[in-house]
């Protein structure tokens, strides 16, 4: 069965500190995609990046990047110089049997105070 | 602006009352859409995929007679919360798949707004 855990509850940081949210997955799909969506305060849930079993190339997106190493089944996500705009609950996500829907982690709220 | 459009954003209304949420996709065609809850300061549950012209498909555990929903056309979804109690209360959030129906897990997804329900 399909499973992510995110390990991290909370986490508070200082604006303009780096932070790195962990995401573990479990399947026996071969091929699978991973996700990362943010939820800001507004309920809203925000896209952020979409990675397939085959490219463990990292990513970086301005102050975000990602690291995916199959090893170890883990795919987090680093916010570096944090803003208090960066605020919200992270999910990690998984799609899960058949590729029909998506499996998600219990979240990280992250608060980076000013 | 906005991919997906879900109304209302907020209800509160009394036990035994009958809740319908909608959720349009704005740009384009949508032969998928997925209905979410999400429990206070918990993780998003899939509860079933809906699918144009065609049964929903409901996660187990999810009851089909008590959420009804309906796909009718290609841009709209509803959600129907039938004789909602207390413990219906919750955020219901859907999403529509991009860059095509195949597979619509794999795609990255546009969610809606949510809708949070509490239920009297």
């Amino acid at each position: 069965a399909q499973k992510v855990t995110q390990a991290q509850t909370e986490i508070s940081v200082v604006e303009k500190e780096d932070v790195t949210l962990d995401c573990v997955y479990e399947t026996r799909d071969t091929t699978y995609y991973l996700f990362w969506y943010k939820q800001p305060p507004s309920g809203e849930l925000v896209f952020l990046i979409r990675r397939n079993s085959f490219d463990e190339q990292n990513e970086i997106s301005g102050r975000y990047s990602w690291n995916f190493q199959k090893s170890t089944s883990s795919f987090n996500f680093t916010i570096t110089a944090s803003q208090v705009v960066d605020s919200a609950v992270y999910f990690c996500a998984l799609n899960g049997p058949g590729g029909n829907k998506l499996v998600f982690g219990a979240g990280t709220i992250l608060r980076v105070k000013s | 602006g906005a991919v997906v459009s879900q109304h209302p954003s907020r209800v509160i209304c009394k036990s035994g009352t009958s809740v319908k949420i909608e959720c349009r996709s704005l740009d384009f065609q949508a032969t998928t859409m997925f209905w979410y809850r999400q429990f206070p300061k918990q993780s998003l549950m899939l509860m079933a995929t809906s699918n144009e012209g065609s049964k929903a498909t409901y996660e187990q555990g999810v009851e089909k007679d008590k959420f009804l929903i309906n796909h009718a056309s290609l841009t709209l979804s509803t959600l129907t919360v039938t004789s909602a109690h207390p413990e219906d209360s919750s955020f219901y959030i859907c999403s529509v798949p991009l860059g095509g129906q195949t597979n619509p897990g794999n795609q990255p997804q546009h969610f809606g707004d949510g809708t949070r329900l509490s239920i009297l």
